[in-house]
């Protein structure tokens, strides 16, 4: 089916593992996203991308890495996780920035014990 | 610098009864602006958009927004709540800027909407 689809939707790690958050749209949209969602802080984006192979940090990229070798593929890995980063992460697609509607992929619900 | 407030975490109304929710931002260019809705344990989904266009904006399910720059503003309204439309909402504030080349992208924190029966 045509959309954003974000896996696994559920996840618990440890401390220090590595742990990589998929996200897939079918659109072609040139921009990617990924949010995390914490309690009083709204939605902030920790990164976003372009197109393929063009990536750029947002308001909180520490900790994370991603990357976009293919146009409809946005991983975020967390290379070492940390309590701090338990959240529900939102990967989102579009076809601008700017002025341009995103489309939001259901979430995953990470714990980090 | 660009950011957006949401006035209200938390807004409670009976059914029926008009909704409001607030939202101020403060971008230094030409700020594109947006609504979202969030259903319980669901992704985002757009309400409406302001983009330089009309400054009163329609969007789905009987919500408007209106863009006041003098104030800054860009409120959430709608006449009549429907038991439906308890989630929380996001204000969201875009810009690109010419001089830097840099896009910004803000969401507010949110404001939860309780409909009472």
């Amino acid at each position: 089916d045509a959309g954003i689809t974000q896996s696994p939707r559920y996840k618990i790690t440890e401390t220090g593992r590595q742990v990589t958050l998929m996200c897939h749209q079918t659109w072609s949209h040139s921009y990617m996203f990924w949010y995390r969602q914490d309690l009083g802080h709204g939605l902030r984006l920790i990164y976003y991308s372009a197109a393929a192979d063009i990536t750029d940090k947002g308001e909180v990229p520490d900790g994370y890495v991603v990357s976009r070798s293919k146009t409809e593929n946005f991983p975020l890995t967390l290379e070492s996780a940390t309590r701090s980063q338990t959240s529900v992460y939102f990967c989102a697609s579009s076809e601008g920035l700017a002025g341009v509607e995103q489309y939001f992929g259901p979430g995953t619900r990470l714990t980090v014990t | 610098a660009q950011s957006v407030t949401q006035l209200d975490s938390h807004v409670s109304v009976s059914e029926g009864t008009p909704v409001l929710l607030r939202c101020n931002y403060s971008s230094s260019y030409s700020p594109s602006l947006f609504w979202y809705v969030q259903h319980p344990n669901k992704g985002l989904q757009l309400l409406l958009k302001y983009t330089s266009a009309a400054t009163l904006v329609k969007g789905i399910n009987g919500f408007e927004a209106e863009f006041k720059k003098s104030e800054t503003s860009f409120h959430l309204t709608k006449p009549s709540a429907h038991m439906s439309d308890a989630a929380e909402y996001f204000c969201v504030v875009t810009s690109f800027s010419d001089q830097t080349g840099a896009n910004n992208l803000f969401f507010g924190t949110g404001t939860r909407l309780t409909v009472i029966p």
